[in-house]
């Protein structure tokens, strides 16, 4: 069954740390590039972070540069969402997603989503 | 900056065609996507590259495009359908959502 289950989520106070995780099944997880993509509770959908297949080359909205990072580890079909400096507006549910990039890209979409996992950040 | 605008709500009938509008000033030069996400789920890929349905995907949804707006249009529109839906496309490094549009069957 192709799917991915995200897990880590909580409850953090402002300034702390977190690390989320993605667990990659049915398909080669070295095949896919990946995103994080978040939804304020309410609110509507908002891309992070994307990572590519070899880890290599990664790209992050402008609000969580510096303080969130992407990572992979292919062998164990996992992605990785490491956040520091947390604030209240990171609240959300966060979803990884497999993310189809064509050819430069021509096409970055989004295929294959997870159920998500919430991160409440708040004193 | 790139931004996708739509409109935050649709109503429609059911039976009757639902028309959903995906605006900006760069998707005449790039694909538009569509998601559906219902109440406590994850959102849905149902159209991708403007037009291609993905398998699955009822006939009734089809994507159309027209200088820098994008359509989404769900004919015979079913109880079913009534969800959020975004539109989405990509800029040199980042991805973009639309804000999203709740569309009810009434």
């Amino acid at each position: 069954q192709v799917q991915l289950v995200e897990s880590g989520g909580g409850l953090v106070k402002p300034g702390g740390s977190l690390r989320l995780s993605c667990a990659a099944s049915g398909f080669t997880l070295s095949d896919s590039n990946m995103g994080w993509i978040r939804q304020a509770p309410g609110k509507g959908l908002e891309w992070v972070s994307d990572i590519s297949r070899s880890g290599g080359t990664t790209y992050y909205k402008d609000s969580v540069r510096g303080r969130f990072t992407v990572s992979r580890d292919n062998a164990k079909n996992a992605l990785y969402l490491h956040m520091n400096s947390l604030r209240a507006d990171d609240t959300g549910i966060y979803y990884c997603a497999r993310s189809i990039v064509v050819a430069g890209p021509l096409d970055w979409y989004f295929d294959l989503w997870g159920r998500g996992t919430l991160l409440t950040v708040s004193s | 900056s790139f931004d996708l605008t739509q409109p935050p709500s649709v109503s429609v009938s059911p039976g009757q065609t639902a028309t959903i509008t995906c605006s900006g000033n760069k998707l005449g030069n790039r694909y538009a996507y569509w998601y559906q996400q219902k109440p406590g789920q994850s959102p849905v890929l149902i159209i991708y590259r403007d037009t291609m349905r993905p398998s699955g995907i009822p006939e009734r949804f089809s994507g159309s495009t027209s200088g820098n707006t994008a359509t989404l249009t769900i004919s015979g529109t079913q109880a079913v359908d009534e969800a959020d839906y975004y539109c989405q496309s990509w800029d040199s490094s980042y991805v973009v959502f639309g804000g999203g549009t709740k569309l009810t069957v009434l």
